[in-house]
């Protein structure tokens, strides 16, 4: 089936770095953008862009450049979220989540399972 | 950016009661809007997409309606496994949005 899993939880010291994977099986992955969402504790989810999966050619939301990376390993079927220079505020779970239909235009589905990167000295 | 506005935030039903959850685009989004269900601890599934499209699997209790810029979810009779959080989201234009949520929680 379908599945994405992503890394496990992190914990980092403020100005670390932490590179998040997302691992997905069961279709072609360069046949659908990949997304990532923030949600931070207690908080709604935010949107922090896309990673055209045959391309590779990402796009930031704002908000979200800079310190934030995506990338691909396609020979794994692997999407990535780099995070430099972390902040208390990057303290958050971290989602990859597929484009339902490849268009962007219908949700996203599946979802990883989330991972938390808590950021604390 | 096109902001999307839930109501309620929360409300409090019982087991078998008729659900209602609002969202309202700040501008037209013809039909781009989907439902998200958010458990504790869970990523967020997809429901419904297209205002109306019932994913696979979904349980036909789950309706969904509207176009422009008002959207209503529907339970047409809540069930135990539902008390979880709602969330609506446009993607008519980029950057796709979300609301607020909306949590449902057990009277």
């Amino acid at each position: 089936q379908v599945q994405l899993v992503q890394s496990g939880s992190e914990l980092k010291k403020p100005g670390a770095s932490v590179k998040v994977s997302c691992k997905a099986s069961g279709y072609t992955f360069t046949s659908y953008p990949m997304n990532w969402v923030r949600q931070a504790p207690g908080q709604g989810l935010e949107w922090m862009g896309w990673i055209n999966t045959n391309t590779g050619n990402p796009t930031y939301a704002q908000g979200f450049t800079g310190r934030f990376v995506f990338s691909l390993d396609t020979s794994v079927s692997a999407a990535y979220l780099q995070i430099s220079s972390l902040k208390a505020e990057d303290t958050a779970v971290y989602y990859c989540a597929r484009d339902k239909y490849g268009s962007g235009s219908y949700g996203f589905d599946p979802w990883g399972q989330g991972t938390l990167v808590t950021v604390s000295s | 950016d096109i902001q999307m506005t839930q109501s309620p935030s929360s409300l409090s039903a019982s087991v078998g009661d008729r659900v209602t959850i609002t969202c309202r685009a700040s501008q037209s989004i013809s039909n781009y809007l989907n439902w998200y269900q958010q458990k504790p601890g869970k990523a967020p599934k997809l429901l419904i997409h297209a205002e109306s499209s019932l994913q696979s699997g979904v349980p036909s209790r789950f309706s969904g309606s509207g176009s422009g810029t008002d959207f209503t979810l529907t339970i047409s009779s809540l069930q135990p496994e539902d008390f979880a959080t709602y969330y609506c989201q446009q993607s008519y234009s980029t950057p796709p949005t979300f609301g607020q949520g909306t949590k449902v929680e057990i009277k």
